[in-house]
């Protein structure tokens, strides 16, 4: 069974400070972990992913995510907040060789300014 | 860019009407996908296609029907709606499906009222 969970609903910070957003996953093969963002009353898109190798990844924005296999985790930060980046963020899970995606709860991130 | 469009934007029918949900994508992608989204449940895929005529069952596909007419088109239709319908309706498309990571493009979503 495949699972994404992201334990915090809603995050609020202020504009400036730093945010990091979980993501925990459970399945055992080879996996694509993702994070999309939705801005309200938009579609999702793409930030960025992870398959192999260095276990940071970079993706628009400043927004970066970390992989880690002995966590289970891949965690979303950014080190200086903006008030466009308030949205909906998803973390999402894709087995190797299958295209469906899994998607976690979703986690509203807040900015205040 | 990728662009996914969708119609109508907002919809509201009764228990028991007969509602389609359209989307289009101009990517050339071979593949599209309908998800609903609910509070606390993500994006959950309802079906999918990898071409003109093919309709793939996703997770959630009880009381829905859809028809992918061209590689652009892919329809959702609900004959028989019910309150529980009542979602935010996404359309997506990439263009691969096995090895090899491919991003989704979405539209910009359906919201369906069913009262």
């Amino acid at each position: 069974t495949q699972t994404v969970s992201q334990s915090d609903a809603h995050v609020t910070v202020f504009e400036g400070d730093s945010v990091e957003l979980r993501c925990n996953y459970s399945y055992g093969g080879s996996i694509y972990l993702s994070w999309y963002i939705q801005h309200h009353g938009r579609g999702l898109q793409f930030l960025l992913k992870y398959y192999s190798g260095n276990p940071v990844v970079q993706g628009v924005n400043g927004f970066e995510a970390e992989f880690s296999k002995s966590d289970s985790s891949f965690h979303l930060r950014k080190a200086s907040v903006h008030w466009s980046d308030s949205a909906v963020y998803f973390c999402v899970l894709r087995n190797y060789n299958q295209g469906k995606l899994i998607f976690g709860q979703g986690t509203k991130l807040s900015i205040k300014p | 860019e990728a662009a996914v469009t969708q119609s109508p934007r907002n919809k509201v029918t009764v228990t028991g009407g007969n509602v389609t949900l359209s989307c289009r994508q101009t990517n050339s992608h071979n593949y599209m996908y309908w998800y609903r989204q609910d509070t606390g449940h993500g994006l959950r895929l309802i079906h999918y296609s990898y071409g003109a005529g093919n309709l793939q069952i996703g997770d959630v596909p009880d009381g829905y029907k859809a028809t992918r007419t061209t590689q652009e088109d892919f329809f959702l239709l609900l004959e028989l709606a019910s309150p529980s319908q009542t979602s935010l309706y996404f359309c997506a498309s990439s263009d691969a499906w096995g090895a090899g990571y491919a991003e989704q493009f979405f539209g910009p979503g359906t919201r369906l009222t069913v009262l």
